[in-house]
């Protein structure tokens, strides 16, 4: 069974700094790209970003550009959002999810709250 | 960028309803689109994929249609189980983009 663990997420302050991780089980991992998604409290879903299989394309979403990172280690199964500069319009549920096509298989989700 | 808008941003409905939500791309998409049911507190859920295309394990009063910019989700028979918000969603290039929502409550 396929399975997807985020974790990472917790308090921070504005321009403060977070890496989040995907912990991802029952599959061949560095076959699939990956994304994260995220979505602010009451809010609606954003994507954030991709990551091919082998790290060879990456996508950003205009409003996290320059100041988050996306990576993955195949060899421990996992994918990472290092975010730095952070903002309050960055406090949202960041999930994990697979596939170029951002398939069934999402994480259940990490929060990340950006507040003084 | 490709813009998705949604319509109805609401709806109250009854179970046993028919319900058809649209979702429309600011330019062609093909049929690169998918739908997605997401209850509170818990992650999405795949609903429909290419458009048209019925996801594993998905009840068959779900189905989808269109290609191009303008795209339909439809509900046969509306259960209690699907009172939840619907996103659609572009994965035809980047960045992707989500619509915002149509959220599916009771009359």
């Amino acid at each position: 069974e396929i399975h997807l663990v985020e974790s990472g997420g917790g308090l921070v302050n504005p321009g403060g700094s977070l890496r989040l991780s995907c912990a991802a089980s029952g599959f061949t991992f560095s076959d699939y790209s990956m994304n994260w998604v995220r979505q602010a409290p009451g809010k609606g879903l954003e994507w954030v970003s991709y990551i091919s299989s082998s790290s060879t394309y990456i996508h950003y979403a205009d409003s996290v550009k320059g100041r988050f990172t996306i990576s993955r280690d195949n060899a421990k199964n996992s994918l990472y959002l290092q975010m730095n500069s952070l903002r309050g319009e960055d406090t949202a549920v960041y999930y994990c999810a697979e596939g170029v096509t951002i398939s069934d298989y999402w994480g259940q989700g990490t929060l990340v709250t950006v507040s003084s | 960028d490709i813009q998705m808008t949604q319509s109805p941003s609401s709806l109250s409905t009854s179970v046993g309803d028919r319900v058809t939500i649209t979702c429309r791309a600011s330019q062609g998409i093909e049929n690169d689109l998918a739908w997605f049911q997401q209850k509170p507190g818990k992650a999405p859920k795949r609903l429909i994929y290419a458009a048209s295309s019925l996801q594993s394990g998905v009840p068959s009063r779900f189905s989808g249609s269109g290609s191009g910019t303008e795209f339909t989700l439809t509900i046969s028979s509306l259960q209690p189980e699907d009172f939840a918000t619907y996103y659609c969603l572009q994965h035809n290039s980047y960045p992707r983009t989500f619509g915002p929502g149509t959220k599916v409550d009771i009359k």
